[in-house]
């Protein structure tokens, strides 16, 4: 079945303590890419990746980091989590994108991070 | 101004009326466009792409009107299962690579 997982699904953590949300495609999709949720923010991407080794900031970096070693994988990395980053996370896969044209994106069942 | 724009609603409406809303953008280079449907606390999930010349699938009709920079999304007999919010998506003005999402309209139906 066609699908991008992630994990883990929730996680309540402390501030300062690092966090790695995994995120895996078995779609053999070159780009992927990492949201996050807030109430009457809707979603925000975070980092974006759109192949092997080639990653690039979205609109919310801070505080985040991404590795892109392998096609399949996109983790999310929080090297030093804080409140503010408490919020419902996504990641998303799509087929590619091509000069002005960008492909529908498929997302993974979400990552409810709470840090207190 | 935000890149795309979207009515928050909540649009509540009877068992088989017609609904419609529309999605703003700011990027008149935008080439790429879609409709997400997301149910509560869960992932958004493609409803269709939308195409210059339009887009139907059953009772789902998107468009886009490049001259007033929106897309819009027609759903008619709408069904109780139709409830959820609907999201709009645009390649970004900075790049096509970076997706930009509305913030997502509201949708209740009711019986």
């Amino acid at each position: 079945e066609a699908q991008v997982t992630q994990n883990p699904r929730y996680l309540i953590t402390v501030t300062g303590k690092k966090l790695t949300v995994t995120c895996s495609q078995n779609m053999n999709h070159e780009y992927m890419s990492w949201y996050r949720q807030d109430p009457g923010l809707g979603l925000r991407q975070i980092y974006y990746s759109m192949n092997v080794e080639v990653t690039d900031k979205g609109d919310v970096p801070e505080g985040y980091k991404v590795s892109r070693k392998e096609k399949r994988n996109f983790p999310l990395i929080l090297e030093s989590p804080s409140p503010n980053q408490t919020s419902l996370y996504f990641c998303a896969s799509s087929f590619s994108w091509t000069g002005d044209l960008s492909y529908e994106q498929y997302f993974g069942p979400g990552t409810r991070l709470t840090v207190t | 101004r935000k890149e795309v724009e979207q009515d928050p609603g909540p649009f509540n409406v009877p068992e088989g009326a017609t609904v419609a809303f529309n999605c703003t953008y700011s990027n008149s280079a935008s080439q790429s466009f879609f409709w997400y449907r997301q149910d509560c606390r869960k992932e958004p999930k493609l409803l269709m792409s939308v195409y210059s010349s339009g887009n139907e699938d059953g009772r789902f009709t998107a468009q886009l009107n490049r001259a007033s920079q929106y897309i819009s999304l027609l759903i008619r007999d709408s069904k109780l299962s139709d409830s959820a919010t609907y999201l709009c998506a645009v390649n970004s003005y900075s790049s096509a690579s970076k997706i930009i999402f509305g913030s997502g309209t509201r949708l209740s139906i009711r019986p």
